[in-house]
């Protein structure tokens, strides 16, 4: 299992970027997809959900409304939208599938994560 | 501020046995299971436990968890210097409609 993210950089408060997390080494359309991420000297945040099939999404209130989180699953790769970016989104962003049983679920296998830094 | 507490900070010496607690509400620890991860800065986080108190296939027995009512805890027996990291729980949250962590605890082996 390798999950690769992409799409990083400094942009300016207001501004947006598009992450990407490419998967391999599993069905990815039977995963869901999460992103966590990590502000600087901070613990981790979850961001966004996403079901396998991409019917289905969940956000943390702090990105709600801005962020968009999709998935192409053609090409294994899950995406995460983000618009109207303020300073306090500046983080770590990491990729993380979803183990889910019917009674239990977790991130069992993790990116290495991509920096955003939202600054002027 | 975390919807999951834990203690910012723990340690011990190596060969000794530390315990980190999590503790939460009946929205989040009092009605799902809860995972630890590990996570040591600039690499990817690594999955500890998962359903409360199991150890996925890699990871050593010297790490035990488990929960009982709204709060869990991860125990880590026989200390190694390798053990020092950061720490966290999580756990699905129903009011929130979305995962939680906790803040995070840093330990360290003296």
């Amino acid at each position: 299992v390798q999950l690769v993210e992409s799409g990083g950089g400094l942009v300016q408060p207001g501004g947006s970027l598009r992450l990407s997390c490419t998967a391999s080494g599993f069905t990815f359309n039977i995963h869901a997809m999460s992103w966590v991420r990590q502000a600087p000297g901070k613990g981790l945040e979850w961001v966004s959900l996403i079901r396998g099939s991409g019917g289905s999404t969940s956000y943390a209130d702090s990105v709600k409304g801005r962020f968009t989180i999709s998935r192409d699953n053609s090409k294994s790769t899950v995406y995460l939208q983000m618009n109207s970016l303020r300073a306090e989104d500046t983080a770590v962003y990491y990729c993380a599938r979803v183990l889910q049983t019917s009674s239990w679920s977790t991130f069992d296998y993790w990116g290495q994560g991509t920096l955003v830094t939202v600054s002027s | 501020q975390s919807v999951l507490t834990q203690p910012p900070s723990a340690s011990g010496t190596p060969g000794q046995r530390v315990t980190i607690s999590c503790s939460g509400s009946s929205t989040n620890i009092g009605s799902y299971t809860v995972n630890w991860y590990q996570h040591l800065p600039g690499t990817a986080p690594k999955l500890l436990i998962y359903s409360n108190n199991q150890r996925p296939s890699g990871v050593p027995d010297r790490f035990s968890g488990s929960k009982s009512g709204t709060s869990a805890s991860l125990a880590i027996s026989g200390l190694q210097s390798e053990d020092e990291a950061d720490y966290y729980c999580a756990a699905w949250d129903d009011s929130l409609n979305g995962w939680v962590f906790g803040g995070g605890t840093k330990l360290t082996v003296l």
